[in-house]
């Protein structure tokens, strides 16, 4: 079975500070992996996405993610925090032999001043 | 990349009607799907829409209740049956896009959504 588990509800972080939203998978087969970012009443942008290639993957706005096979992770990581960063965030697996996206539950990112 | 425009971006319906929400994307794509965001939480999948064949229901949806319409390569329609207030949600129509060469070489590309409230 295919699933994403995004381990934290609700990050809050002040500003200037480092960010670390986790995700663990679990997959029979070698995925593609994303993060997704939702504003307030916008709609979701894509932030980075592995798919097999480096597995230290930088996507917009500073944020980063490392693939770990070994531990089925793939963490998102910002090193400063700002305040334009506060959003909701979505881990998502795409798994090759099943034609859909599974997305985590989402983790609500506060940015304190 | 995948534009897609979604309509209408919000409605207020009584319980008992039914809504249509539209989506047109600016590029032709195999694979369609429909999703529901219920209020503080994450993304539902309703279907997969792939043109000429009929919409993939997950378990949990019936194409009575979310008849689904792909007559072509870049347009898709959701209708939302006999609404109840439960049926209050975001919509939202997404694609697939390939990149590059190879399965893995995917991407997801949202509409804005669909605000729907029942009353």
């Amino acid at each position: 079975a295919q699933s994403v588990t995004q381990l934290d509800s609700h990050v809050s972080v002040s500003e200037g500070t480092p960010v670390l939203l986790r995700c663990n998978y679990s997959s029979s087969y070698s995925p593609s992996l994303f993060w997704y970012v939702q504003h307030p009443n916008k709609g979701l942008q894509l932030l980075l996405k592995y798919t097999s290639a480096a597995t230290l993957v930088k996507g917009i706005n500073g944020f980063e993610a490392e693939f770990k096979k070994s531990e089925t992770s793939f963490h998102l990581t910002k090193p400063s925090a700002h305040m334009s960063d506060a959003a909701e965030y979505f881990c998502v697996v795409r798994i090759i032999n099943f034609n859909k996206f599974y997305f985590g539950s989402g983790t609500k990112l506060n940015v304190k001043p | 990349s995948a534009v897609i425009s979604q309509k209408p971006s919000r409605d207020i319906c009584q319980r008992g009607t039914s809504l249509t929400i539209q989506c047109q994307v600016d590029s032709q794509v195999t694979m369609m799907f429909w999703y529901r965001q219920q209020p503080g939480q994450s993304l539902t999948l309703i279907a997969t829409a792939n043109q000429g064949s009929e919409a993939t229901y997950e378990s949990g949806f019936v194409i009575d209740k979310f008849p689904i319409s792909r007559p072509n390569l870049t347009f898709s329609t959701l209708t939302v049956s006999n609404m109840s207030p439960e049926d209050s949600s975001i919509y939202l129509c997404s694609v697939e896009d390939l990149w590059g060469v190879g399965e893995m070489n995917t991407e997801a590309f949202f509409g804005q959504g669909t605000r729907l409230t029942v009353v």
